[in-house]
């Protein structure tokens, strides 16, 4: 079955810093992905859909230029917090589609801590 | 409104025992698809189980299937046979043809009991 593939599982920094999460699609090209945030024993919330080659789609109430995603190629997303602060701490999970099937496939996760 | 909804934050079940998540949905769209995702404490999702509104059957997969009632927009997980490896959160997602979101319900917490 398709495999996506997130990295870092768990991510410690310093306020004010950056910090970049990648997820990729190992067989298959998905032209859509999508980044979701997870607060402790809470829903997945939708912080964005990125499509290939052009810009994120972002939810309401999230800040484009704090949450900046880029979608290079149809394998590879990244989400990079920028100037991380503690209330960014949570866990950020990303999912794709693969063309012509249904279901999300899900990367396992990024655990951020922002001391 | 809420898209999905998931009723039950906390269920326990007996290992061997049966169990059925409660999952309804609000759509107008007539096409659209419903899953189920299973999320251990290491926090990845799992997909378990899809059933898409077209579908005359109720989709089963192994110990998991899908108690569709369309009129009552409802579709709720059944687990036969719970394992301790069945213990964690469970949801239920809906993706309407119309668009490419999938919506998320709140999860319930599912506790296997020896």
């Amino acid at each position: 079955g398709a495999v996506v593939s997130q990295h870092p599982s768990r991510v410690i920094c310093k306020s004010g810093t950056s910090v970049k999460i990648e997820c990729r699609s190992l067989d298959f090209q998905a032209t859509t992905m999508f980044w979701y945030r997870q607060f402790p024993k809470q829903s997945l919330m939708l912080m964005a859909t990125s499509n290939e080659g052009s810009k994120a789609t972002y939810e309401q109430g999230v800040e484009k230029d704090k949450f900046l995603i880029n979608h290079a190629s149809l394998t590879l997303s990244t989400l990079t917090v920028t100037s991380a602060h503690p209330e960014d701490s949570s866990f950020y999970i990303c999912s794709a589609r693969e063309g012509g099937l249904e279901k999300l496939f899900f990367g396992s996760g990024t655990q951020l801590s922002v001391l | 409104a809420q898209k999905i909804t998931q009723t039950q934050p906390g269920m326990f079940v007996q290992e061997k025992e049966a169990v059925t998540l409660d999952c309804t949905y609000d759509t107008s769209d007539p096409s659209y698809g419903l899953f189920w995702y299973k999320q251990p404490s290491s926090g990845e999702m799992i997909f378990l189980i899809y059933q898409g509104s077209y579908d005359q059957q109720n989709a089963t997969e192994g110990r998991y299937s899908l108690n569709f009632q369309k009129a009552r927009k409802s579709a709720n997980l059944v687990i036969s046979a719970s394992q301790l490896g069945d213990s964690a959160m469970y949801f239920c997602a809906m993706r309407e043809n119309t668009g490419n979101q999938f919506y998320f319900g709140t999860g319930t917490s599912l506790t296997v009991i020896p």
